[in-house]
């Protein structure tokens, strides 16, 4: 049984420069959440997504972006990136009508 | 106040004791209540949930729930030194399709 993946592990961009953070979930799973983790911190709800459409937002500014795809993956994408942006982050799948999330192992993004 | 409130460790717990984490929350609409495991530079891992009040055992872990208190906490019994980690609390409104609001976490060492 296939487990959240996510990809890349790692990422080094610059600022102002746009990133795009993909994964695929866990078998069975048609939900899709991210999250961003800073260092000590909780992960913080950034958007989910369920058929194809976002459906909850948390406090990020527009220049955090996402899509599904038809076979439920995902990608997230953060535009003009800031120095602010380095975090963990975090994809998580569920099945609709179940809450219990289950993490991928994350992007590492560096903003340098 | 914040959503959800642990405090932040460290916790120091002989091997063999009981480990005893608590996790507070704001929201007394609140309903699923989740505990995650996070290792040092890995995601966090989904070990227990509950939705109920009252004790939920899995192994050597125990959930309880106090609604009225707005309260939850983990026991872990028997403890490891493989249980040293960071543990999550994580709180939702509704039972599915709902954003996770995360503690700061509670970092545990287990002492051999």
């Amino acid at each position: 049984d296939a487990g959240v993946t996510q990809s890349p592990t790692h990422l080094i961009k610059t600022r102002g420069q746009q990133v795009t953070l993909r994964c695929s979930p866990k078998s069975g799973h048609d939900t899709v959440s991210w999250y961003q983790q800073a260092l000590g911190q909780g992960p913080q709800f950034i958007f989910q997504y369920y058929e194809e459409e976002e459906r909850q937002r948390g406090n990020f500014p527009d220049r955090f972006s996402g899509h599904q795809f038809p076979n439920y993956s995902s990608e997230l994408n953060v535009n003009a990136l800031l120095l602010g942006d380095s975090a963990l982050y975090l994809c998580a799948s569920s099945f609709v009508g179940r809450n219990e999330q289950y993490f991928g192992p994350g992007t590492r993004l560096t903003v340098t | 106040q914040k959503e959800v409130e642990q405090n932040s460790g460290p916790l120091s717990v002989p091997e063999g004791a009981i480990a005893s984490l608590n996790c507070t929350y704001s929201d007394r609409g609140s309903q699923s209540f989740f505990w995650y495991r996070q290792y040092s530079g890995k995601s966090p891992e989904l070990i227990m949930f509950i939705y109920s009040n009252g004790d939920k055992e899995d192994g050597r872990f125990t959930a309880q729930l106090n609604k009225a208190s707005q309260y939850v906490s983990l026991l872990i019994r028997d403890s490891q030194p493989s249980d040293s980690a960071t543990y999550l609390c994580a709180v939702s409104k509704n039972f599915g399709n709902e954003k996770l609001t995360f503690g700061t976490g509670t970092r545990l060492t287990i002492i051999p």
